[in-house]
């Protein structure tokens, strides 16, 4: 069974640093694309950003390059989300999902980050 | 690349069907997309990849209530026989079909079941 297990909930100060992870299971976590998407308070699913852990390739929405970073530890199945300084508009829910079929096919539980002073 | 555009909300009545669309933006009428259900305070689920020609392939566990067709540059999505579990939020997402990237969310809607 697929599953991909985020990391748990995050409350940060604006300028802090902060990464949460994705740890995949259940397939072949080297060998298919998983992404992060945002979802703010009340509003839509936004794509941020994928990885290949085979061969780290990574591509960014043009809204979030430059603004986060993703990486991806393929000896222990886990991809990651990193800002180097939060603002308090990066508050929001982070989801992991995976792409064994092309498409988002299997989704993490979401990580909750919450930037406030 | 392709954007996607939904109805902002939608309602039924408990028993009955409904129809949701997802119109693809000119130029991309072919593209294959994939729908997605939020339910309340829950992660989104994939429900199922649905294709121009109406082809579609559901995930695990959907149930056969929901159905996939295709129309031109509009992809719809219907859900027979209403439950009370199924008033969620409905999403759906493409890819550019050569590149694969960017992928694309459409702005969702909030389906209530009355």
């Amino acid at each position: 069974e697929v599953q991909l297990v985020q990391s748990g909930a995050e409350v940060k100060k604006p300028g802090e640093s902060l990464k949460i992870s994705c740890k995949g299971s259940g397939y072949s976590f080297t060998s298919y694309w998983i992404g992060w998407v945002r979802q703010m308070p009340g509003k839509g699913l936004e794509w941020m950003g994928i990885i290949y852990p085979g061969d780290s390739d990574t591509r960014y929405s043009p809204s979030f390059q430059g603004q986060v970073t993703i990486s991806a530890d393929k000896s222990i199945s886990t991809a990651y989300l990193q800002w180097s300084s939060l603002k308090a508009s990066d508050t929001a829910m982070y989801y992991c999902a995976s792409r064994v079929r092309g498409y988002f096919d299997y989704w993490g539980q979401g990580t909750l980050v919450t930037v406030s002073s | 690349q392709p954007v996607l555009t939904q109805s902002s909300s939608a309602s039924a009545s408990l028993g009955s069907s409904v129809k949701l669309t997802c119109t693809l933006s000119s130029g991309h009428s072919s593209y294959i997309i994939a729908w997605h259900q939020q339910q309340p305070g829950k992660a989104p689920r994939y429900l199922m990849k649905l294709e121009g020609s109406g082809s579609y392939n559901k995930g695990s566990g959907v149930p056969d209530r929901f159905s996939g067709s295709s129309s031109g540059a509009d992809r719809y999505l219907t859900i027979s026989n209403l439950q009370s579990e199924d008033e969620a939020d409905y999403y759906c997402e493409t890819w550019d079909s050569n590149t694969h990237f960017p992928l694309v969310f459409g702005g969702g809607t909030k389906l209530t079941v009355l």
